[in-house]
């Protein structure tokens, strides 16, 4: 069964430092993909990225950065620089696939991270 | 262009009535999922729809149903409210159920069962 882990529930950082957010996931598929959401209090989900399960390459945009390790089940999300603006509920999430290889559109969520920012 | 929108934004109802959700998904989308996030938790797989079938439910109960029209837009409806379905209730879209697809969500409706 698919499953997120993000250990961290809360992290609190001043601003210029770096975080990382980790997560964990657990699947049997050998194709899937991985996405990062940041939630502030307004609720709604926005959409940072996207990887899937055959590209290990890490990504960067601007400040933030990816760190995926197939070895390990991990998809860690780096904040370097972090502003205010930085803060809000982070969310890891795994979608399944079909043995057809199609994404049935179902993700699995983590739990979410709680990051803030102080100025 | 227009993102994923949800109405109502607000709503509180009382234990024992039903409610009515709905989404309209970015234009060319063609599926449609509904999510309930309930407070300090990850979101929770309710249905998918594709082309007005439904293609997947999560445990949740009967009381829970959608339906997708023509135009791709989605209705969320749950009978019998009880105080535990007081949540964020997320829309998302996505252009079809293909590998790689983004999936793209609302701002919610935030429902209070009281």
């Amino acid at each position: 069964a698919q499953k997120v882990t993000q250990a961290q529930t809360e992290i609190s950082v001043v601003e210029k430092e770096d975080v990382t957010l980790d997560c964990v996931y657990e699947t049997r598929d050998t194709t899937y993909y991985l996405f990062w959401y940041k939630q502030p209090p307004s609720g709604e989900l926005v959409f940072l990225i996207r990887r899937n399960s055959f590209d290990e390459q890490n990504e960067i945009s601007g400040r933030y950065s990816w760190n995926f390790q197939k070895s390990t089940s991990s998809f860690n999300f780096t904040i370097t620089a972090s502003q205010v603006v930085d803060s809000a509920v982070y969310f890891c999430a795994l979608s399944e696939t079909t043995d057809r290889g199609s994404t049935l559109g179902r993700l699995y969520f983590g739990r979410g991270t709680q990051l803030t920012v102080w100025p | 262009d227009a993102g994923v929108t949800q109405s109502p934004t607000h709503l509180i109802k009382t234990r024992g009535q039903h409610v009515t959700l709905r989404c309209s998904p970015i234009s060319g989308h063609k599926s449609v999922s509904w999510y309930q996030q309930v407070l300090g938790q990850g979101p929770q797989f309710i249905f998918q729809y594709y082309e007005k079938e439904e293609r997947g439910r999560g445990n949740f109960p009967d009381r829970f149903s959608a339906r997708q029209f023509p135009n791709y837009s989605s209705e969320l409806n749950v009978n019998a409210l009880l105080l535990g379905d007081s949540a964020l209730y997320l829309c998302a879209s996505s252009y079809t159920t293909g590998s790689g697809n983004t999936i793209y969500f609302g701002e919610g409706s935030w429902l209070t069962v009281v």
